[in-house]
């Protein structure tokens, strides 16, 4: 599986916009883009996903680069709700068929009140 | 979206007894089931994934006797920790994938902690 590479930790400030990098340089043609947050003591929950264009859902916004070798997850507004350890996970498709999940260490984000 | 229960959500026993964990999709029929292991401070790691009626495949250096893995309905798959040691203390997560979701989405279960005495 091709691999990611995240910040350990950011912070924020509360009500404010956070932009969360992600780095894959190895990506492939067929990977998709995954991000899931998970909450302290909780399972993982999806955020987001896209393959080439910029995707928008209500919990936020990703931004691919041109040539897909890094992506940001874009928190809009950012509240205390939203700390969590988010993930940026590439899940390959080939044929209808997904990849597993591979969990990285992804980025903790703290949100300042 | 999705729901996925897991049973119990802690538990805590002595060494050597097994641990049985129970994962059910609640909403949806999951053909394929994963079973994730995380210590503190650390990522998931994925255990093993399981196809309704068939065995569970596991992933390098996880001992499949010592974690039963049984999926014997689409709705429901179960993970049996045998003789279960303190360095088995973890948290277990579920996760189960939908096949009549349009990305096919995997969904996650609120995991189980397991501390072994």
């Amino acid at each position: 599986d091709a691999k990611t590479t995240q910040p350990n930790s950011m912070e924020s400030n509360e009500e404010e916009p956070v932009h969360l990098p992600c780095n894959h340089s190895t990506i492939s043609g067929t990977d998709y883009i995954h991000w899931y947050r998970q909450l302290p003591s909780q399972g993982p929950e999806y955020v987001i996903h896209g393959l080439t264009s910029n995707v928008n859902n209500r919990m936020a916004s990703l931004a691919i680069a041109e040539d897909r070798k890094s992506s940001t997850l874009i928190l809009h507004r950012a509240t205390l709700r939203d700390a969590a350890v988010y993930y940026c996970i590439l899940r390959v498709n080939y044929g209808g068929s997904q990849g597993n999940l591979i969990f990285g260490k992804g980025t903790k984000l703290s949100v300042k009140p | 979206g999705a729901v996925v229960s897991q049973h119990p959500s802690r538990v805590i026993c002595k060494s050597g007894t097994s641990v049985k964990i129970e994962c059910r999709s609640l909403d949806f029929q999951a053909t394929t089931m994963f079973w994730y292991r995380q210590f503190p401070k650390q990522s998931l790691m994925l255990m093993a994934t399981s196809n309704e009626g068939s065995k569970a495949t596991y992933e390098q250096g996880v001992e499949k006797d010592k974690f039963l893995i049984n999926h014997a309905s689409l709705t429901l798959s179960t993970l049996t920790v045998t003789s279960a040691h303190p360095e088995d203390s973890s948290f277990y997560i579920c996760s189960a994938r939908d096949p009549a979701s349009y990305y096919n989405e995997q969904f996650f279960g609120p995991g189980t902690r397991l501390t072994v005495l």
